[in-house]
């Protein structure tokens, strides 16, 4: 089982729709979670990065259940602009290299 | 604030051949990372360096691939020979101790 797995999509949703990726992880050692966005041929970005607690930027509200041990990421109202691949991203206790998903692509259509 | 550098943006070579990139981190930034991107996949971590010293090359395949940050700043990724399974796109990424990395714009190797 992969350590990050995500649905690669893509998920083609309407200007202004809402639409949610979810994540699972297979290490229960992971401590620290992010949501990147990597646009077509250009480098990973962080998004934001996701608390016990959820936590919201505009439009964007990420969120992460341990006992399930996934992770979700929630954009409202979406624009041509958020068009791009979400890297759902894990980093284990006590060590500080990145663990990545292979991504989900996210197509908004006019 | 100058981001992270990196050089060539392309290449393209034959496969037994070698090919070395060049990564500049950001100014201060104490870590660096070389990842391996491949077409589909999430980037995947080759090696971190910590000031000169390397902290985990776990993933890098020491029979051909290489890398060096001899005076704790810039770092090159040497791969000799290329596999045609070496095409991808190698990123480099800094941060300042354990915080957020910042990626630079990577090379795209494509081994014919």
């Amino acid at each position: 089982r992969k350590e990050v797995e995500q649905d690669p999509g893509p998920f083609n949703v309407p200007e202004g729709a809402t639409v949610a990726f979810n994540c699972t992880y297979s290490n229960s050692a992971s401590q620290s979670f992010f949501w990147y966005r990597q646009d077509c041929r250009k480098e990973p970005k962080l998004l934001m990065s996701v608390y016990s607690s959820g936590n919201e930027d505009g439009r964007f509200t990420a969120q992460l259940n341990r006992a399930s041990q996934y992770i979700s990421l929630l954009i409202r109202d979406s624009k041509l602009s958020d068009s791009a691949t979400y890297l759902c991203v894990v980093k284990r206790e006590g060590y500080s290299t990145l663990t990545f998903g292979k991504g989900t692509m996210l197509l908004v259509s006019p | 604030e100058a981001g992270v550098a990196q050089s060539p943006r392309y290449k393209i070579i034959e496969k037994r051949q070698s090919v070395a990139f060049w990564c500049n981190p950001i100014s201060g930034h104490a870590t660096l990372y070389w990842y391996q991107q491949i077409l589909g996949q999430g980037p995947k971590l080759l090696i971190q360096f910590q000031n000169n010293g390397v902290v985990d090359d776990s993933q890098l395949p020491k029979d051909r691939f290489s890398a060096e940050r001899l005076k704790g700043v810039d770092s090159t990724l040497k791969i000799q020979p290329a596999k045609l399974e070496d095409s991808a796109v190698y990123l480099c990424a800094s941060s300042p101790q354990d915080n957020e990395q910042f990626f630079g714009p990577g090379t795209r190797l494509t081994v014919l």
